[in-house]
C-alpha cells in the first residue's frame, strides 16, 4: 500500500517551546490531514487541507500543505502539557475519492516537559 | 465528544470466545468505518460501509465480521481470533462523498488470549 513518512517518529519538548514535524510520500496528494489521539482515545481531526500551498491555523496549530502536494507540515507554537499525545498524518490519492484511499501515516508520539 | 461512540471500551477474549463490538454515530453521517490500529505500525482500514452497504474489505480474516444495521450503527462481530488480532479497533464515519473528513470514535481496546 501507499507509505506516508511522517517525522520525526517521537519529540521531547520543553513546555513553552515550538514544535513541527512533516508527512512526506513519493505520490501526489490532493487532501492532508492532520489528526491527533490522546491516549485511550481516538484520533481528533484538527485541521485539513485541499490545496496546494494552503495554510490553516487551528489556535497554536498551523498546518501547510506542501507545493509539491507530496508533503505537509504541522507546526505547534508555544506547547503546553495537554499537546502531550500521538499526532498523525492522513492524505488522500490525487484523482481518489473514498476511504481505501486515505493513507495515515505512523504517528509522532510528543511528549511536552513541564 | 466526538460523536461516535463505541463499546465496549475494553474487552478481554478467549480464541474460542465470541464477541461482538458496537459502534454508534450521531453526527448524521452516512459512511461508517473500521479500522485497527497496532502500535507503530498505521491505521489499517478494515471495512467501508455506505448507506449500509458494504463497499470496501480489505483483505480481511473471515473471523471478523462486519454488519450495519442502519447508517448510525456498525458492529464487528468477532470469532475464533488469533493473538496477534490484539489491537485497538478503530471506528469512524463520516459523509459519504467526504470520505477524507472522518471522525472516529474512542476504540476498543482488544486483548486475544
Amino acid at each position: 500500500g501507499q507509505q506516508l513518512n511522517q517525522s520525526p517518529q517521537s519529540m521531547f519538548i520543553q513546555e513553552g517551546e515550538d514544535v513541527s514535524m512533516n508527512c512526506t510520500s513519493s505520490s501526489i496528494f490532493n487532501t492532508w490531514l492532520w489528526y491527533k489521539q490522546d491516549p485511550g482515545e481516538g484520533p481528533v481531526l484538527l485541521i485539513a487541507l485541499y490545496k496546494a500551498g494552503e495554510l490553516t491555523s487551528n489556535g497554536r496549530l498551523t498546518a501547510q500543505f506542501g507545493i509539491t502536494r507530496k508533503d505537509s507540515f504541522l507546526n505547534i507554537s508555544a506547547s503546553i502539557p495537554s499537546d502531550v499525545g500521538i499526532y498523525f498524518c492522513a492524505g488522500q490519492l490525487e484523482g481518489q475519492t473514498g476511504a481505501n484511499n486515505l493513507f495515515f501515516g505512523t504517528g509522532t508520539r510528543l511528549t511536552v516537559i513541564p | 465528544e466526538t460523536g461516535v461512540t463505541q463499546t465496549p471500551r475494553h474487552l478481554v477474549m478467549g480464541m474460542t470466545n465470541k464477541k461482538s463490538l458496537k459502534c454508534e454515530q450521531h453526527l448524521g453521517h452516512n459512511a461508517m468505518y473500521w479500522y485497527k490500529q497496532s502500535a507503530k505500525k498505521p491505521l489499517e482500514l478494515m471495512f467501508v460501509y455506505n448507506f449500509k452497504e458494504q463497499t470496501e474489505n480489505n483483505s480481511v480474516p473471515s473471523r471478523f465480521s462486519p454488519e450495519c444495521p442502519n447508517s448510525s450503527h456498525l458492529f464487528l462481530h468477532l470469532h475464533t481470533l488469533q493473538p496477534e488480532d490484539s489491537a485497538l479497533y478503530l471506528c469512524a464515519s463520516s459523509q459519504v462523498y467526504s470520505g477524507d473528513t472522518q471522525y472516529f470514535g474512542p476504540g476498543t481496546r482488544l486483548t486475544v488470549l
